[in-house]
């Protein structure tokens, strides 16, 4: 059983751009949650979703970030005109139907924003 | 707002040693904490506690919850290189389905 699959591992963005960040849950998980983790700090929670539902999105900032996770396909979040506070290891987790807690996480996508 | 506050920060210590790291939490309506272990990737589930007392084991670790005092401990006894690593605990409220982490221990262990 495959885990959790985040890509890309790592992604370099000037400021200004976009960054889109991938995540494909265990197989029969359809809970997808994304995790921010700055330099020495722990992990703060952004956005919970289920299949095309943004469930919780109270650790989203409100400008520049959304997050989706469609129907078919990887749950995506995405970053506009991205700037140096942006840098950050962003980790996606998910976890079976109707539970919330053992929640099993990617590798995680490294942003460093220059 | 739910707090998650972890001690040491840092913890060096020699192959062999116990280690004893620390968790306190505030929380509204507690359901379950849980311990990752964090190399350089992914966080990788070590337990979940849910009731007061009643310990966790997995080999050379093992984990225990006062929900009365609002802790949990993790400990290693007869620690091993393999074993540095961040420690991150985390929290889960009623009815919220995300976790409050704490800022981790980063624990080497020295051979």
């Amino acid at each position: 059983n495959a885990g959790v699959m985040q890509n890309p591992r790592h992604l370099v963005r000037r400021r200004g751009q976009e960054a889109r960040l991938r995540c494909s849950p265990m197989k029969g998980h359809s809970h997808v949650y994304w995790y921010r983790q700055l330099p020495e700090e722990g992990l703060k929670f952004m956005v919970y979703l289920q299949k095309e539902n943004i469930i919780d999105e109270s650790g989203m900032p409100k400008e520049r970030f959304s997050a989706e996770f469609p129907k078919e396909g990887p749950s995506i979040l995405r970053i506009q005109q991205v700037v140096r506070g942006d840098s950050a290891a962003y980790f996606c987790a998910s976890s079976p139907i109707g539970q919330g807690y053992e929640q099993y996480f990617g590798p995680g996508t490294r942003l460093t924003v220059t | 707002e739910d707090k998650v506050v972890q001690s040491p920060l840092s913890l060096v210590v020699h192959e062999g040693d116990t280690v004893t790291l620390n968790c306190s939490y505030e929380v509204t309506n507690f359901r379950s904490l849980l311990w990752y272990k964090q190399e350089k990737k992914a966080p990788t589930f070590l337990f979940m506690l849910t009731s007061s007392g009643i310990e966790k084991k997995s080999g050379r670790l093992s984990s225990i919850l006062d929900k009365k005092e609002l802790f949990s401990i993790l400990n290693i006894t007869a620690t091993q290189t393999g074993d540095s690593a961040i420690y991150l605990c985390a929290v889960f409220g009623q009815g919220a389905q995300k976790l409050v982490f704490g800022q981790g221990t980063r624990l080497t262990i020295n051979p």
